[in-house]
Formats: C-alpha cells, sequence, structure tokens
C-alpha cells in the first residue's frame, strides 16, 4: 500500500528556532514530492520536487528529497509567528498518479 | 490573482439529509479534483476529472457520493444521505493538466457538520 509518512506530528519551536521537517514515502511510480503549508483553510504551495539533491529554496524555507533514501526535509530558519501552520508532503505517484498525502506535521511557533 | 471558488464556506446539516457542494475551478484548468480532509489527517482524493470525465473515483464511496462536471468547467460534489462520519472539510483543486508537472490550487473549503 502507498504510504507517506511524515514527522514529527506537532512541534513546538520559539521565534529564531531552525526547523527541519521530516517525510518518508513508499509509493509506486514515483513522479513527484510536494510540500504544502495549510493554515487555517486550503493547503498553499511550497515547493515541488522531483530530482534527487536539488535544493529548492524561497526565502527562509528549502527543501530537498532524495530518491534513493526515499524521504525529503523542508527546512525553515529563523522562524516567525505567521510560520505557525500544518506542513503537508504529498507524493504524486501510485497506481493512478494521484496525489498521497501524509497527515501533516502542526508547527506552533511561539514569540 | 485567478481562484479555486468553492461554496458553501460551511454546512450544518443532520445526518440521512442531502448536502452539495460547488466548485468553480480556475479557468483553463482541465484537471479537477474533491478531496476530503478529516481533522488531523491529509487530504483525501475523492474524485478526479479530466474535462467532464471522470479518470478517478476509486475511493469515492457511490452509495452516497456523486460528483458531477457535465460542462467541463465546475463540478458539483453530492452526499445523500449524509452520515456522522462524513463530517470533513471537503476541498476542490484544479490544476493545468493531470501530470507531475503541474501544481495543484486549491481552494477554501467546505466545512461539513453532521449532526
Amino acid at each position: 500500500e502507498d504510504k507517506v509518512v511524515q514527522s514529527p506530528l506537532s512541534l513546538v519551536v520559539h521565534e529564531g528556532d531552525t526547523v527541519t521537517l521530516n517525510c518518508s514515502y513508499e509509493v509506486t511510480n514515483f513522479r513527484s514530492l510536494l510540500w504544502y503549508k495549510q493554515e487555517k483553510k486550503a493547503p498553499t504551495f511550497l515547493f515541488m520536487l522531483t530530482s534527487s539533491g536539488i535544493e529548492k529554496k524561497s526565502g527562509r524555507l528549502s527543501s530537498i528529497l532524495d530518491k534513493k533514501e526515499l524521504f525529503s526535509i523542508l527546512n525553515i530558519t529563523a522562524t516567525q509567528t505567521g510560520d505557525s501552520a500544518v506542513y503537508l508532503c504529498a507524493v504524486e505517484g501510485g497506481s493512478q498518479g494521484n496525489l498521497i498525502f501524509g497527515k501533516g506535521t502542526k508547527l506552533s511557533v511561539k514569540p | 490573482e485567478a481562484e479555486v471558488a468553492q461554496s458553501p464556506r460551511y454546512k450544518i446539516t443532520e445526518k440521512s439529509q442531502a448536502v452539495a457542494f460547488w466548485c468553480d475551478p480556475i479557468s483553463g484548468h482541465a484537471t479537477l479534483y474533491w478531496y476530503r480532509q478529516i481533522l488531523g489527517q491529509g487530504p483525501e482524493l475523492l474524485v478526479q476529472f479530466q474535462d467532464e470525465s471522470v479518470v478517478d473515483d476509486s475511493q469515492l464511496p457511490k452509495d452516497r457520493f456523486s460528483a458531477e462536471r457535465l460542462k467541463g468547467v465546475d463540478s458539483t460534489l453530492k452526499i445523500q444521505p449524509a452520515e456522522l462520519g462524513d463530517s470533513a472539510m471537503y476541498l476542490c483543486a484544479s490544476s493545468l493538466a493531470a501530470s507531475g508537472a503541474y501544481e495543484q490550487y486549491f481552494g477554501p473549503g467546505t466545512r461539513l457538520t453532521v449532526t
């Protein structure tokens, strides 16, 4: 069965800290891995990763994929209270080529 | 900036009643998805459309759920009869095409509470 596992499930840090969120997967017919940020409404797109070892970066956020070890990490440096959200990892693949989501990591950034 | 529109944003219904949700994707997006997200879980795909055709509805509980996209633009998801376990956020997403090269854009969702 295809699955995406995120860890930790929740995390509390203070402003200025650096955090690393993990996503491991066992998905057949892998096509891509995506990270989303979800506040109180719909997920918003952060990154799409298709190749191993190539870091994607956007401001204080960065992500990298390891297709050999089947995982990805999302780094957030100098965290701010506005980073508080659920971060979802999704892998496109499986028999239907759909997005398979993990349960998410709930990040809380305290002032 | 173009967005995926959904309505209603919130719906409270009693079990055994019928409910319907509407989604209008970003203009030009051929692929439309309906997801269900239970609190504390990631979204799970219910149905995927390519234009007006269903591409994947393997996870749709067809005894009570139905979805249509008659003109290949907006879409309706219906539940009849609703059950307590259907309480969840129903998300609609769209993309230019059904491929790993195109990101999915999500609408604001409809939060359903079944009492």
